[in-house]
């Protein structure tokens, strides 16, 4: 039973270097998000994918693109990547929107140089 | 846009002590979640508050809900090292956007 996983775990970029962070769920959950965590700013959502071929922008958008592969994979795409980057990303999912339980993955700790 | 504060940030307790975090609304809220980080992990979820007044317990943890759904708290009774993390709580903004407090963090000093 894997529920969310990400990959990959860690990441060092240089500075205007791309990647694409990974995310796959297999709970059969509508709803998945990308957020990123820094010290003292708590979880800040970057995007968001309420269903299977939607997705929207969340609190942080800028810098970052998404794609809602299916049902099961949400990708997190940075284009030219910035110090301003480096943060832990988490992915989750939740059956249906919000006001339910979310899972989260791993976490990738990504570090722009 | 709706404001929720939680406090306090951080908090240190000898072992054994209690424990204390709150999120407060500047709106109604239609119902809040609660989930815990622990140093280095994810966030896992603990418990969900949908009524006006709501308590909940786990062991030694008890979760209310205000009478206004405005403010809600959790409350370590005696606690322990494994308590050690960041709880956060999730008030969701929007109908699809779960939204997070910034969390409190506790350190517990055995």
């Amino acid at each position: 039973n894997a529920g969310v996983t990400q990959t990959p775990k860690f990441q060092v970029l240089k500075t205007g270097q791309s990647m694409t962070l990974q995310c796959a769920q297999d709970m059969n959950h509508n709803s998945m998000y990308w957020y990123r965590q820094d010290p003292g700013m708590g979880l800040r959502l970057i995007y968001y994918s309420a269903s299977e071929g939607t997705t929207d922008k969340g609190e942080v958008p800028n810098g970052y693109n998404v794609s809602r592969l299916n049902k099961r994979e949400f990708s997190l795409r940075l284009e030219s990547a910035a110090p301003s980057q480096t943060s832990v990303y988490f992915c989750a999912s939740s059956p249906q929107g919000a006001n339910t339980e979310a899972f989260f993955g791993q976490g990738t700790r990504l570090t722009v140089v | 846009g709706q404001q929720v504060m939680q406090i306090p940030q951080y908090q240190h307790v000898q072992e054994g002590e209690d424990f204390t975090t709150y999120c407060n609304s500047s709106t109604t809220l239609s119902n809040i979640q609660w989930y815990k980080q622990r140093p280095g992990g994810h966030p896992v979820f603990l418990i969900q508050l949908v009524k006006s007044g709501e308590v909940k317990k786990q062991k030694r943890l008890t979760f209310q809900f205000g009478e206004a759904k405005k403010n809600s708290s959790l409350h370590i009774t005696a606690t322990q090292t494994t308590d050690v993390g960041t709880y956060f709580c999730d008030f969701g903004a929007g109908s699809y956007q779960l939204t997070f407090g910034k969390g409190t963090k506790l350190s517990v000093i055995p």
